[in-house]
């Protein structure tokens, strides 16, 4: 059964990046796209973007001149870092997979989701 | 962008009672690339259906979703206890990926 774990810091100072990782455990990273989705406090979800194991990706445009999304397939590892961050960038930050490797969607595996605090 | 409108924001039923969630969208969905999660206090969200009808691993049969184009809809048949939470409706279809804002299903 994949497991995901986000792993990072939780409080982040404004204007400064937030740097997220998510560990891969029980099955590849190859062969399926890797998702990053956010939930602000109380709030509903935002889709944040996806990267495929061979390193193609697709963003919010909302949130793309800050965003970089990376994999490391020796690692079982894919990141995420926020640059610029603000008091809007407080979430709960998740990691999911999609259900089958066909596409990138039906996000049937996720991480528990860490709360990443922007604040000075 | 495809934004998604869920129908009603909050729904008041009992156990035993059939529950129906609508999602609307701006723009027809993509290859019926349209999936339902249940979320609840504290836990990440929960995959139900996706391809608009297929249910994921492990989901009881009293979920089921329908609709084509841009209107959709998941049906609880009969309420659980454990089924009161919040659900989404989400698209994947086209970029970017969105969300419905959710409809909260609390017990009455």
């Amino acid at each position: 059964q994949v497991q995901l774990q986000e792993s990072g810091p939780g409080l982040v100072k404004p204007s400064e990046t937030l740097s997220l990782t998510c560990t891969v455990s029980g099955g590849s990273i190859s062969g399926y796209y890797w998702s990053w989705i956010r939930q602000p406090p109380g709030k509903g979800l935002e889709w944040i973007g996806y990267i495929y194991y061979s390193g193609s990706t697709n963003q919010n445009p909302s949130l793309k001149s800050r965003l970089t999304i990376s994999v490391d397939t020796s690692k079982n590892q894919f990141s995420l870092k926020l640059s610029s961050v603000t008091a809007a960038d407080t979430a709960v930050y998740y990691c999911a997979r999609g259900t089958s490797g066909a596409v990138a969607g039906n996000l049937g595996y996720w991480g528990q989701g860490t709360l990443v605090t922007v604040s000075s | 962008e495809i934004v998604l409108t869920q129908s009603p924001g909050t729904l008041s039923l009992s156990p035993g009672e059939r529950a129906t969630l609508s999602c609307r969208a701006s723009q027809s969905v993509s290859s019926s690339y349209l999936a339902w999660y249940q979320q609840k206090p504290g836990q990440a969200p929960r995959l139900l259906i996706y391809g608009v009808s297929t249910r994921a691993t492990g989901i009881p049969d009293r979920f089921s979703g329908s609709g084509s184009g841009t209107d959709f809809t998941l049906t609880i048949s009969r309420l659980e206890p454990e089924d009161f939470a919040v659900y989404y409706c989400q698209q994947y279809g086209s970029s970017p990926h969105t969300f419905g804002q959710g409809t909260k299903l609390q017990i009455k």
